[in-house]
């Protein structure tokens, strides 16, 4: 089956610094990549969607100053949260879809990101 | 504007069977997904449907009616482990996915 990995799994930061989470597709190529933020208690909500060598398309109200995306390859993208503050302590999910028409989405594990 | 509803949350029993609804309201439809989550998990795929009618997979069923703009999830002989958060999310006309907010179902022994 398609498996998509991300790195770190979690992380602790001081809040003003930079995290950058890593999504890898491992044994397809990824047309397109999801990011996803979910709060405890609720539901996935949209970030942005990157499709391979092109910029991101961010959802309405997501900063894309501060949550930087690069989708450099088809098995690769990077969420960056830039100058973390306390309320961007959230679970992020990346996932990524082999083509357009049919549109499953493979998940990867999460990343629990908690700023202090 | 685009809209899926399901419950908030259910509650069944062990052994006994549950039926999740969803509704959806989109801007075209090009498929309707269910995903299973686990607290503190990613979601992981149970179904899709694209045409009308019940596709079957072991003890997981999933129904679509397109005219009505509706969907179930069944799951029959439940389990502890069934446990979890069963999202519904509809493919639109621009092959987006739309999420409902998830069902949170709780099986008691």
């Amino acid at each position: 089956g398609a498996v998509v990995s991300q790195h770190p799994s979690w992380v602790i930061c001081k809040s003003g610094t930079s995290v950058k989470i890593e999504c890898r597709s491992l044994d397809f190529q990824a047309t397109t990549m999801f990011w996803y933020r979910q709060f405890p208690k609720q539901s996935l909500m949209l970030m942005a969607t990157s499709n391979e060598g092109s910029k991101a398309t961010y959802e309405q109200g997501v900063e894309k100053d501060k949550f930087l995306i690069n989708h450099a390859s088809l098995t690769l993208s990077t969420l960056t949260v830039t100058s973390a503050h306390p309320e961007d302590s959230s679970f992020y999910i990346c996932s990524a879809s082999q083509g357009r028409d049919y549109n499953e989405q493979f998940f990867g594990p999460g990343t629990r990101l908690t700023v202090l | 504007g685009q809209n899926i509803d399901q419950p908030t949350e259910m509650t069944a029993t062990e052994g006994a069977i549950v039926q999740i609804n969803c509704t959806y309201q989109t801007s075209g439809f090009n498929g309707l997904f269910w995903y299973q989550q686990h607290a503190g998990e990613a979601p992981t795929f149970l179904s899709y449907n694209v045409l009308d009618g019940l596709e079957e997979k072991g003890r997981f069923s999933s129904f679509l009616s397109r005219s009505k703009g509706y969907s179930y999830l069944l799951l029959k002989e439940l389990q502890m482990k069934d446990s979890a958060s069963y999202l519904c999310a509809v493919q639109d006309s621009n092959y987006q996915l739309i999420w409902g907010a998830g069902t949170k179902l709780i099986i008691k022994p």
